[in-house]
């Protein structure tokens, strides 16, 4: 039973143009939501979050966007750049005692 | 630079060997978590610790795995026998946290078991 859903195993995109990333949610009790990226060979790096009290957070060219009556986020990359390819993990917390229900990762590659 | 040290990064066993991994937790963080990321499944949560306590290890398979915290400075996973399903990068995270706090998890680069 999964809990947080990456229905996008990959997804290429320009340089320079917009990567949107999608991750749908069935619990509602889950009420603080991450995104993180992962190199190869390397742990998941903490990008951005967002509470469920907002709509909207942002962070440079990145943004993350909450709908809790669809139970969907999404992250923005604008602009995307070369550097940006990588696997992007997200992350749903709510239950008592910090843990995170992780998706199985959407593949961005941005091509040059 | 604070960071999540792991150790080893790699290891190649044989199938009904004991495999340890160890976890050095970010100084000053109270959470630690253990993930395994399989292709399928992408990141699991095993167990996790919280003031070196164990709170969930409903992740882990029992008869074969174990998770403790001999101090605040080391977190072990052991394998014991292992299995070739058990072949997966397992991460370790640490974090501050308290109960109902929402909190950010910090992971290490993994140790990237082969279990032949």
């Amino acid at each position: 039973d999964q809990q947080v859903k990456q229905n996008s195993p990959s997804l290429s995109v320009q340089e320079g143009r917009i990567s949107i990333l999608n991750c749908d949610y069935t619990n509602s009790m889950f009420d603080y939501f991450l995104w993180y990226k992962k190199y190869p060979a390397e742990g998941p790096t903490f990008l951005i979050s967002i509470s469920s009290i907002k709509d909207k957070n942002e962070d440079g060219r990145f943004t993350v966007f909450l709908n809790k009556s669809a139970k969907h986020l999404s992250l923005h990359i604008v602009p995307s750049q070369p550097g940006d390819s990588a696997v992007y993990f997200c992350a749903s917390q709510g239950e008592y005692g910090n843990k995170l229900v992780f998706g199985a990762g959407t593949i961005l590659r941005v091509k040059s | 630079d604070a960071r999540v040290t792991q150790t080893p990064r790699h290891k190649v066993t044989e199938m009904g060997q004991e495999v340890t991994m160890r976890c050095q937790p970010i100084l000053g963080h109270n959470t630690v978590f253990w993930y395994r990321q399989t292709m399928m499944q992408g990141l699991e949560l095993l167990a996790y610790f919280r003031n070196r306590a164990p709170l969930d290890d409903s992740g882990m398979p029992k008869d074969r795995f174990s998770a403790e915290m001999p101090d605040a400075t080391l977190a072990t996973l052991k394998i014991q026998p292992s299995e070739p399903r058990d072949s997966a990068v397992y991460f370790c995270a640490s974090g501050f946290g308290t109960g109902f706090a929402k909190n950010i998890q910090y992971f290490g680069a993994g140790t990237r078991l082969s279990v032949l």
